[in-house]
């Protein structure tokens, strides 16, 4: 069974800062790996997706990720970070042939707080 | 291109009760999943509905159930509510395969 570890449950960065979020998985063949973010009381919004190809995906809003196959990593980052990025972001792998987009793992997110 | 909408928003039941959420799905999208998302939790994937048949289910007791209709929009229930049952539900749509999938805003249940 496949499953996400975001070890950093919350991480604070000032504004202007880089940041990174770890995201590990475990998952038997390729894998679909997604990140949303979800301000609060909402829902998700995708913010990129890896499926094949180029390992470095560029997303909205500036973000990036970077499917590491051997670190079985898909760690997301972002070079500036804005006030309004605060939010609780999660990775997610998607399972099987059909379906792989919509039969998410997630991982138990973490909680971004940006201070001014 | 309407997207992915979920009725009703807020909803507070009793323990015992029954109760139906509903999504709409996002144009040309023939596949729905539904989530459930516990307070400080991720989401977990219930099941999954492709041209009105199941396609999957998480671990879930028989008790939630769904159904997908020929408009794709589709419905959760869910009998005698317990109250861990308390939590945002969440709807994605998406054409199938390998694409990705689009939310809506949720439906959060309050079960007392």
């Amino acid at each position: 069974a496949q499953s996400v570890t975001q070890p950093d449950i919350h991480i604070t960065v000032s504004e202007g800062a880089s940041l990174e979020l770890r995201c590990n998985y475990s998952y038997g063949a390729t894998p679909y790996l997604f990140w949303y973010v979800q301000s609060p009381g909402q829902g998700l919004q995708l913010l990129l997706k890896y499926f094949s190809g180029d390992t470095l995906v560029q997303g909205i809003k500036g973000f990036e990720a970077e499917f590491k196959r051997s670190q079985s990593s898909f760690n997301l980052r972002k070079p500036s970070v804005h006030w309004s990025d605060a939010a609780e972001y999660f990775c997610a792998v998607g399972a099987g042939i059909t379906g792989g987009g919509n039969k998410l793992t997630f991982g138990t997110g973490t909680q971004l707080k940006v201070e001014l | 291109e309407t997207g992915v909408t979920q009725s009703p928003t807020h909803l507070i039941k009793t323990r015992g009760q029954q109760v139906t959420l509903r999504c709409s799905s996002q144009s040309g999208h023939n596949t729905v999943s539904w989530y459930q998302q516990a307070l400080g939790q991720g989401p977990q994937f219930i099941f999954q509905y492709y041209r009105e048949e199941e396609n999957g289910r998480g671990n879930f007791p028989p008790r939630f159930s769904g159904l997908q209709f020929p408009n794709y929009s589709s419905e959760l229930n869910v009998n005698a509510l317990e109250l861990d049952d308390s939590a945002l539900y969440l709807c994605a749509s998406s054409g199938g395969g390998g694409t990705e999938a689009f939310f809506g805003q949720g439906t959060r249940l309050t079960v007392v």
